[in-house]
């Protein structure tokens, strides 16, 4: 059984560059929720996706957007990169309306922005 | 507004010491409640959860019981081991699920 993967595990990027980022979830779970996790703080909330609409949230810019597939993958985009974006970038998985449910979270992708 | 509020670390303990890692919540209502684990290089596994008051939740000798009284829900351990360094993280699910702030645990053998 499958967890949640997600592509690539590292990536480096310049301040002004695009980056695009891919998750698929654990087997069975239909909601992707994004998290950034700064170095040394607890994941902040970007957004979670559940059949393939944007359902919620959080307080991040335009500059972060996203998609989900009719198989339940996800990609967060994020244009114009600053240097405050480097971060790990966590993807979780879950079921819709398992509100109370733990979510199920990727090894996440550490992006650096020079 | 509601919020998780975890004990702030670093914490540095000898192997086979007692750990207590505070957590309190601020929300409308009892939400499960939930201590992730994140080991280095890795993203969060859940440890253990309790989805009501009075519960406890229980996991590789970790313990935290879901208090309403004073909404708190700390972790801890009776010996902990080197193998438990690790930064944990206090989780509420308050309107998407919303997390403290980290502690990181470090056990000196």
């Amino acid at each position: 059984d499958a967890g949640v993967t997600q592509s690539p595990t590292h990536l480096i990027k310049t301040r002004g560059q695009q980056v695009t980022l891919r998750c698929s979830p654990k087997s069975g779970h239909d909601t992707v929720s994004w998290y950034q996790q700064a170095l040394g703080q607890g994941p902040q909330f970007i957004f979670q996706y559940y059949e393939e609409e944007e359902r919620q949230r959080g307080n991040f810019p335009d500059r972060f957007s996203g998609h989900q597939f009719p198989n339940y993958s996800s990609e967060l985009n994020v244009n114009a990169l600053l240097l405050g974006d480097s971060a790990l970038y966590l993807c979780a998985s879950s079921l819709k309306g398992s509100y109370n449910s733990p979510l199920h979270f990727g090894n996440g992708t550490r992006l650096t922005v020079t | 507004g509601n919020s998780v509020t975890q004990m702030e670390g670093p914490v540095t303990l000898s192997e086979e010491a007692f750990l207590t890692i505070n957590c309190t919540y601020t929300a409308t209502g009892y939400p499960s409640l939930f201590w992730y684990v994140q080991y280095p290089g890795e993203g969060l596994q859940l440890l253990l959860k309790a989805t009501k008051a009075d519960d406890k939740g229980s996991n590789k000798g970790f313990e935290a019981t879901y208090r309403k009284e004073t909404t708190s829900f700390h972790l801890e351990k009776g010996s902990v081991q080197v193998s438990d360094s690790a930064v944990y993280f206090c989780a509420a699910p308050i309107e998407k699920l919303t997390f403290g702030t980290g502690t990181r645990l470090t056990i000196i053998p």
